[in-house]
């Protein structure tokens, strides 16, 4: 079954700790996006990539790294600079940079 | 200002009855595309229908079809037939230009559909 897959569902961090989000797509797209999501809002860009070894900030990049090392990896930190980073993480691909995008099924992160 | 703006916090509908949820967005760039999403309690965003801004005919997928008017900049999004399991957050979405970080969302609709 071709799709995105994000691990783990839940994960629970203490403060200060860096913590990374997994997202795998086996749809043989190019772009990747990630996205948080805060109760009643949006989603907002956190950063996305067009192709391989190849990434941009988005709106809230602050305090999250990305890396694109595999077509099918994109995998996301939330580093100990992020000050508020109890969320929901949505992990998304498309064809290319135009097209419609299809989401995973998300993370969402406790800070405690 | 809000590229895209949903104004129905909340929305309930009967059984197999058609309802429509209001979205309505903001830009000056000719080349653009206009989305919806479901989000069901489980969290994953499912995407429904899309619109380009150069599309003539409004867009239809099974019960979803968009209500394009590009005069008014509205993007409505109807569902027919309504169903127990379309209870869910519903999520409008603008791809403005043909740049990656120029992609917004709304701040979603709840919709009930009520037995």
């Amino acid at each position: 079954d071709g799709g995105i897959t994000q691990s783990p569902k839940y994960l629970f961090r203490k403060e200060g700790q860096n913590v990374t989000l997994s997202c795998e797509q086996n749809l043989n797209h190019d772009a990747m996006y990630w996205y948080r999501q805060d109760p009643g809002q949006g989603l907002r860009l956190i950063y996305y990539s067009q192709i391989v070894n190849d990434f941009q900030k988005g709106d809230i990049a602050e305090g999250y790294s990305v890396s694109r090392e595999k077509k099918e990896s994109f995998p996301l930190t939330v580093t100990s600079a992020q000050k508020n980073p109890t969320a929901f993480y949505l992990c998304a691909s498309s064809w290319t940079i135009t097209d419609t995008q299809y989401f995973g099924p998300g993370t969402r992160l406790t800070v405690l | 200002a809000q590229k895209i703006t949903q104004t129905q916090p909340g929305m309930f509908v009967q059984e197999k009855e058609a309802v429509t949820l209001d979205c309505t967005y903001d830009t000056s760039d000719p080349s653009y595309g206009l989305f919806w999403y479901k989000q069901p309690s489980s969290g994953e965003m499912i995407f429904l229908i899309y619109q380009g801004s150069y599309d003539q005919q409004n867009a239809t997928e099974g019960r979803y079809s968009l209500n394009f008017q590009k005069a008014r900049k509205s993007a409505n999004l109807v569902i027919s037939a309504s169903q127990l399991g379309d209870s869910a957050m519903y999520f409008c979405a603008m791809r403005e230009g043909l740049s990656g970080n120029q992609f917004y969302f709304g701040t979603g609709t709840s919709l009930t559909v009520i037995p």
